[in-house]
């Protein structure tokens, strides 16, 4: 079946812009988290949705990243008023259910650079 | 508090050695311990995880991992490698407490290099 797809592959955005990056969970998958791997950084959790739960917003580094889950199912990443230190490569991953026992899977994630 | 320590950023092998990826956790609780794999531009993939269950844990591709608590290591080993096995490599970190929620705490990779 189809897997955690993520769009688009590449951003380049301007200083100062804003960006959004999708995340298509597989489908059913109730758990989906982001995470950023940057070179000075490594990988990173941003943040974690499941179901109608609160999200955990404990990973997102500034007031300026903010994320949201539609219908339980795609997941929008905003980043407002975009800086050089955003550059990175946004991951999405998705579980069946929350929790150590669920694998979570990986999407080919969204390379962002900001001039 | 949880973190992952991965021992060389870079390893190089040739074809057909042994491979030895180091990783070495701290964690205030029982940990969960996994090891990824990322090829060129692409996502992470699970090569073999440890959840409290046997401490000699078997993954994909012939990859395998010994949980060693006296240790806090977590080493990724292969008798053989083989070209295909060129990748970087993480490994991390989760518990079953709290609102873990099994958000993982990465190292910070080893890039594997296979000679021929």
């Amino acid at each position: 079946g189809a897997g955690v797809s993520q769009s688009p592959s590449n951003k380049v955005t301007e200083k100062g812009k804003d960006v959004e990056l999708r995340c298509d969970p597989i489908s059913g998958h109730t758990a989906l988290y982001w995470y950023r791997q940057s070179l000075g950084q490594g990988l990173e959790f941003l943040i974690y949705f499941q179901g109608n739960s609160a999200p955990d917003k404990s990973g997102l580094p500034s007031d300026r990243f903010s994320a949201e889950r539609t219908g339980g199912s795609v997941s929008t990443l905003t980043i407002q008023r975009t800086q050089q230190e955003d550059s990175a490569v946004y991951l999405c991953a998705s579980s069946s259910l929350a929790g150590i026992s669920y694998e979570q899977y990986f999407g080919p994630g969204t390379r962002l650079t900001v001039t | 508090a949880q973190s992952v320590t991965q021992l060389g950023s870079h390893v190089s092998v040739s074809e057909g050695a042994l491979v030895l990826l180091r990783c070495n956790y701290s964690s205030s609780v029982p940990p969960y311990l996994f090891w990824y794999v990322q090829y060129p531009n692409q996502g992470l993939q699970l090569l073999l995880k440890y959840t409290s269950a046997a401490t000699l844990v078997k993954g994909i591709n012939g990859f395998e991992a010994e949980f060693k608590k006296s240790e806090t290591s977590f080493h990724l080993t292969k008798p053989s490698a083989h070209m295909s096995d060129a990748a970087e490599y993480f490994c991390a970190v989760t518990n079953a407490g709290g609102t873990s929620y099994g958000k993982l705490t990465f190292g910070q990779g080893t890039i594997l290099t296979v000679h021929p």
